[in-house]
């Protein structure tokens, strides 16, 4: 089955305590992407990858980071995560969007809370 | 500023025709999408539209018009699965940096 994995799905951390969050596909996409989704805010774009080794900011990067060592894996990394990062992330992929209808496939989501 | 603009909310009659509107004004512009997310859930594609006009998919619809910043989607014979958010959402390049609006919450009632 086609499919965009998250793990965890739910996580309760400590201010500062360094974590990542996992996303694996398995449709051979070329692009992945990490969005945070907050009330009234909407979904907002983290980072974003092409392929492999090739990464890049969306609209709220501060405080992750990200990596692109494998096609299937885009792992979201919180150094040290702050309450401000509290919020439903979701992980997607995609053909390479160069144009066209380039739906995008979401994970699960996980739910981070960050006390 | 960028701003992808949607009603918060709307509420219909099963069976009926509701229409959510979107404006947007964004550095960039390659295509726009539209998804349905029920609570709890991750968001689901419906729609994509990038040249001027309406695209027909079922009880979807959705339609741009790029000189005025402007879509909408369509969703006909409501059912009460319908009831979920729908999000509005641009590609402002061609490598995939995608702005979404904040969703529209419709509610269909019986």
């Amino acid at each position: 089955e086609a499919q965009v994995t998250q793990n965890p799905r739910y996580l309760i951390t400590v201010t500062g305590k360094k974590l990542t969050v996992t996303c694996s596909q398995n449709m051979n996409h070329e692009y992945m992407s990490w969005y945070r989704q907050d009330p009234g805010l909407g979904l907002r774009q983290i980072y974003y990858s092409m392929n492999v080794e090739v990464t890049d900011k969306g609209d709220v990067p501060e405080g992750y980071k990200v990596s692109r060592k494998e096609k299937r894996n885009f792992p979201l990394i919180l150094e040290s995560p702050s309450p401000n990062q509290t919020s439903l992330y979701f992980c997607a992929s995609s053909l390479y969007p160069s144009g066209g209808a380039t739906e995008a496939f979401f994970g699960q989501g996980t739910r981070l809370t960050v006390v | 500023g960028q701003n992808i603009d949607q009603p918060t909310e709307m509420t219909a009659t099963e069976g009926a025709i509701v229409q959510i509107n979107c404006t947007y004004q964004t550095s960039g512009f390659n295509g726009l999408f539209w998804y349905q997310q029920h609570a709890g859930e991750a968001p689901t594609f419906l729609s994509y539209n990038v040249l001027d006009g309406l695209e027909e998919k079922g009880r979807f619809s959705s339609f741009l018009s790029r000189s005025k910043g402007y879509s909408y989607l369509l969703l006909k014979e409501l059912q009460m699965k319908d009831s979920a958010s729908y999000l509005c959402a641009v590609r402002r390049d061609s490598w995939g940096k995608l702005q979404f609006g904040a969703g529209t919450q419709v509610v269909v009632t019986p």
